[in-house]
């Protein structure tokens, strides 16, 4: 069953540090592109990053660039967003995402259920 | 930057209508375009991609159409777990970013 898991949501005050991670099972997780994306309480979806199968290419939203940084870790089938800095406005659950296969490959195909970040103080 | 534009807001249908939702792109985006269904509390499911491909396991009565910068996601005829927020997006090979439409919600 394919399945991505994330954890390390939490509470955290403004100009804090926090750490996402996203567990794979069930998919060849080293063969895909990963991504982070987001929703503000009661609004739409935001992307906030990618990074490629390999590790090599990362790229970020202009609204995270300088404070959040993505990895992944091929040998442990796991996807991580540093976030540094965070501000009021980061609040959101935080979904990581699965690049489709072939044709699908511009589009998401599988989605974590989610993590919740709250930045206040 | 490609903006995507959904419309309307939101529909107000009954079980067994059609429903037909609009998603605009700002510029060509070619046939690079998906749909997501977002139900309340959970992630988005992957419904249609590359503009008219239905993802594994998504019904027959989910269809979608379009190129370019005009695109529809057509529900033929609604089930009541259909009622929900729909979502189009876009993304290029590179860069890598991807572009969320502001959202379609479908309520009875």
């Amino acid at each position: 069953q394919l399945q991505l898991v994330e954890s390390g949501g939490g509470v955290v005050q403004p100009g804090r540090s926090l750490r996402l991670s996203c567990a794979a099972s069930g998919l060849t997780f080293s063969s895909h592109g990963m991504h982070w994306v987001r929703q503000a309480p009661g609004k739409g979806l935001e992307w906030v990053a990618v990074v490629s199968s390999d590790g090599g290419t990362k790229y970020y939203a202009d609204s995270v660039k300088g404070r959040f940084t993505i990895s992944r870790d091929n040998s442990k089938d796991t996807l991580d967003l540093q976030m540094n800095s965070l501000r009021p406005e980061d609040t959101a659950v935080y979904y990581c995402a699965k690049e489709g296969s072939a044709a699908a490959r511009l589009a998401f195909d599988i989605w974590g259920q989610g993590t919740m970040v709250t930045v206040s103080s | 930057e490609i903006v995507l534009t959904q419309s309307p807001a939101t529909l107000s249908l009954s079980p067994g209508e059609r429903a037909t939702l609009s998603c605009r792109a700002s510029q060509s985006v070619g046939s690079y375009l998906a749909w997501y269904q977002q139900k309340p509390g959970q992630a988005p499911r992957l419904l249609i991609y590359d503009a008219s491909n239905r993802a594994t396991g998504i019904p027959a009565r989910f269809s979608g159409s379009g190129s370019g910068t005009d695109f529809t996601l057509t529900i033929s005829s609604l089930e009541p777990e259909d009622f929900a927020v729909y979502y189009c997006q876009h993304r290029n090979n590179w860069p890598p970013a991807a572009t969320f439409g502001g959202g379609t919600k479908v309520e009875i």
